[in-house]
């Protein structure tokens, strides 16, 4: 069992390009999370999935974020126009879907934006 | 919204000494309570949790106790080595969803 996966491990984007961060759950795992990482707000949640249906996207900025879950075998987050202050690492993590029981988190993507 | 506070930022102590992160949160319908652990580089590891049910558990060196009435919950760490520096995050989440609070985190340094 690889783990998570997260693709690539660090990207370096200008300002005002397209960012896409992929996720490969845990075989088995129906439950897919999103979290940003920084130093000065900490883990913020972004949005999550359970069966590839969106559940709860409360912590996404409302323009240029976008998050989607085509197959049980991958999710991607997708950051529009790239701004300076969405420099973060993105987690992504997973679970089998029941509530309250641990996550199981990727090594994240550090994304840099010039 | 759920708000988790971590009271400690950092912490030191002593190869072999206790170390105890102490933790708040607001909302009275959270009942699970994970602790998570991040070393450099890598990604959160979980470490072990408590639900509302209990106020008291252990696994190994690591102990947590929960406090309903005072919405406090912490972590103990006994024996401590080096290999146990690295944040340490505390978290809430209620039954109705999947949904974790997360705390700043606590940076734990065990000096040999």
């Amino acid at each position: 069992n690889a783990g998570v996966i997260q693709t690539p491990r660090h990207k370096v984007t200008g300002k005002g390009q397209e960012a896409t961060l992929w996720c490969e759950p845990i075989s088995g795992h129906s439950a897919v999370f999103w979290y940003r990482q920084t130093i000065v707000q900490g883990l913020e949640f972004l949005t999550y999935f359970r069966n590839q249906a969106p559940i709860d996207d409360s912590g996404m900025p409302k323009e240029r974020f976008s998050a989607q879950m085509p197959n049980q075998s991958h999710s991607t987050l997708k950051i529009q126009s790239t701004q300076p202050q969405d420099s973060a690492v993105y987690l992504c993590a997973s679970s089998f879907g029941t509530i309250n029981e641990r996550l199981f988190f990727g090594h994240g993507t550090k994304l840099s934006v010039l | 919204g759920e708000k988790v506070e971590q009271h400690e930022s950092t912490l030191s102590v002593r190869e072999g000494d206790s170390a105890v992160i102490n933790c708040t949160y607001t909302d009275t319908a959270s009942s699970y309570f994970p602790w998570y652990k991040q070393e450099a580089g890598k990604g959160l590891h979980f470490v072990i949790d408590i639900r509302s049910n209990v106020d008291r558990k252990q696994s190994q060196r690591l102990i947590v106790l929960l406090d309903k009435k005072a919405k406090r919950f912490s972590l103990h760490i006994t024996a401590t080595q080096p290999e146990d520096s690295a944040i340490y995050f505390c978290a809430a989440s209620k039954n109705n969803n999947n949904r974790i609070f997360f705390g700043d985190g606590t940076q734990l340094v065990v000096k040999p």
